[in-house]
């Protein structure tokens, strides 16, 4: 069983820009949450979604935005990057999300660096 | 809010040498605590979790942690490491009750002489 993808793997973007990430979750899991690492903030919880909505949003400002589609396939977007955005962002995914535990499985993750 | 704290940033063990990795939690109830590990450029793997009954749990790689409530404490040992076990470490703890969305400590960094 193929394991969770992330494209692209590297991003270069400049301050101002907007970027558009994807998550190809396992097959047959219908939950993605999404996290950004950092060396300054550690690993840090974005939002959750199961069945085409979000069912959990962490703590980050509305630049940072998300969607899941009827295959369960999921992209985030950060618009008006800042250099803070850089960062490696890592999507999860699990059979039933958040409400019940399933073990969540880490895709590679796409390395974002703002200019 | 729950909170989780790994003090040591970098660990240097020997290959051969038994390990261990401190994790603190903060949290009111009874808490789901895990650990994952990150090797360079990839994600992260779940290596165990607690969720009650016995506080000694078994995970994969050879590892095991130990839950202490009176010590908020959820320690990740192991009795040989092997070179590949150098990798970033990361404590994790969930509320549960509705959210199972881990607040994750700041990771440990394991290197590994031979």
């Amino acid at each position: 069983k193929a394991g969770v993808t992330q494209t692209p793997r590297y991003l270069i973007k400049t301050r101002g820009q907007q970027v558009t990430l994807s998550c190809s979750p396992i097959s047959g899991h219908r939950s993605v949450s999404w996290y950004q690492q950092t060396p300054g903030q550690g690993l840090q919880f974005l939002f959750e979604y199961f069945s085409e909505t979000q069912r959990n949003k962490g703590n980050f400002p509305g630049r940072f935005s998300g969607r899941q589609f009827s295959n369960s396939r999921s992209e985030m977007n950060v618009s008006t990057l800042e250099l803070g955005d850089s960062a490696l962002y890592l999507c999860a995914s699990s059979l039933t999300g958040a409400s019940s535990y399933n073990e969540q499985f880490f895709g590679p993750g796409t390395r974002l660096t703002v200019l | 809010a729950q909170s989780v704290t790994q003090p040591d940033i970098h660990i240097t063990v020997s290959e051969g040498a038994s390990l261990e990795l401190r994790c603190n939690y903060s949290y009111g109830a009874t808490p789901y605590l895990f650990w994952y590990v990150q090797s360079p450029g990839q994600g992260l793997q779940l290596l165990l979790k607690y969720f009650s009954g016995d506080t000694l749990v078994q995970g994969i790689k050879g590892f095991e942690a130990e839950f202490k409530r009176s010590q908020s404490s959820f320690n990740l040992r192991k009795p040989s490491v092997h070179w590949s076990d150098a990798a970033e470490y990361f404590c994790a703890v969930a509320s549960g009750g509705g959210s199972y969305i881990p607040t994750f400590g700041r990771g440990t960094s394991l290197i590994v002489h031979p």
